[in-house]
């Protein structure tokens, strides 16, 4: 079946970093995301990573893929305050490419 | 590049009358878009997938009289919500394919319906 599964809060210090877990069913998808949403306004692509990665890293963000136990996560290093949003991730089912997206992590950034 | 707009991005209507969302990519053409619907506080749920020239597949629960889809060009796709109930209130979202970029999916910013 199709489903992924976040926690749903976190919060933490500005300047800390923040570890924004998922796991995921399909061991098939091809594709995992990141999205930031911030209220009121659509999606904003962050990162992915290709399944046959075990990390990736962009500036601030890095991303871990443990394939075997199905479970990503995203590192926002040096946490700030405009990096309060809510943080989905998502796989890529291989069937017809749709997105199968997670409940979605609010995270809250304390001065 | 790769943007997607949605119009209109907020809207609010009488229950029993429908309701037309349009979703447009700016700058690609889109080969497949998609409608999301989403509650507050609570995630994306996909209602469809359109291809251009062809019927929408529709995700399970989903009733395909009550929410329309055409997707007429490959730049243009349409929600209609028809007889709207204050149910139907929610944030809708669109996405698109781009044939020249496989492994992304670019997202329209979101209307909200109001259903009063």
């Amino acid at each position: 079946g199709e489903d992924v599964e976040q926690s749903l809060f976190l919060s933490v210090r500005e300047g800390d970093s923040s570890v924004i877990n998922c796991t995921y069913t399909d061991s098939s998808s091809t594709y995992l995301y990141w999205y930031k949403q911030e209220p009121g306004a659509g999606l904003q692509l962050l990162t992915y990573i290709f399944s046959n990665m075990d990390m990736k890293q962009d500036q601030r963000l890095t991303v871990l893929l443990n394939k075997k136990d199905k479970h990503l996560s995203l590192r926002i290093a040096d946490t700030q305050t405009g990096d309060s949003a809510i943080y989905f991730c998502a796989e890529k089912y291989n069937q017809g490419g749709k997105l199968i997206f997670g409940q979605g992590t609010e995270l809250s950034v304390k001065p | 590049g790769a943007v997607v707009s949605q119009h209109p991005s907020w809207v609010i209507c009488k229950s029993g009358t429908s309701v037309k969302i349009e979703c447009r990519s700016l700058d690609f053409q889109a080969t497949t878009m998609f409608w999301y619907r989403q509650f507050p506080k609570q995630s994306l749920m996909l209602m469809a997938t359109s291809n251009e020239g062809s019927k929408a597949t529709y995700e399970q629960g989903v009733e395909k009289d009550k929410f329309l889809i055409n997707h007429a060009s490959l730049t243009l796709s349409t929600l209609t919500v028809t007889s709207a109930h204050p149910e139907d209130s929610s944030f809708y979202i669109c996405s698109a394919n781009s044939r020249d970029v496989y492994n992304e999916q670019f997202f329209g910013p979101g209307t909200r319906l109001t259903v009063l």
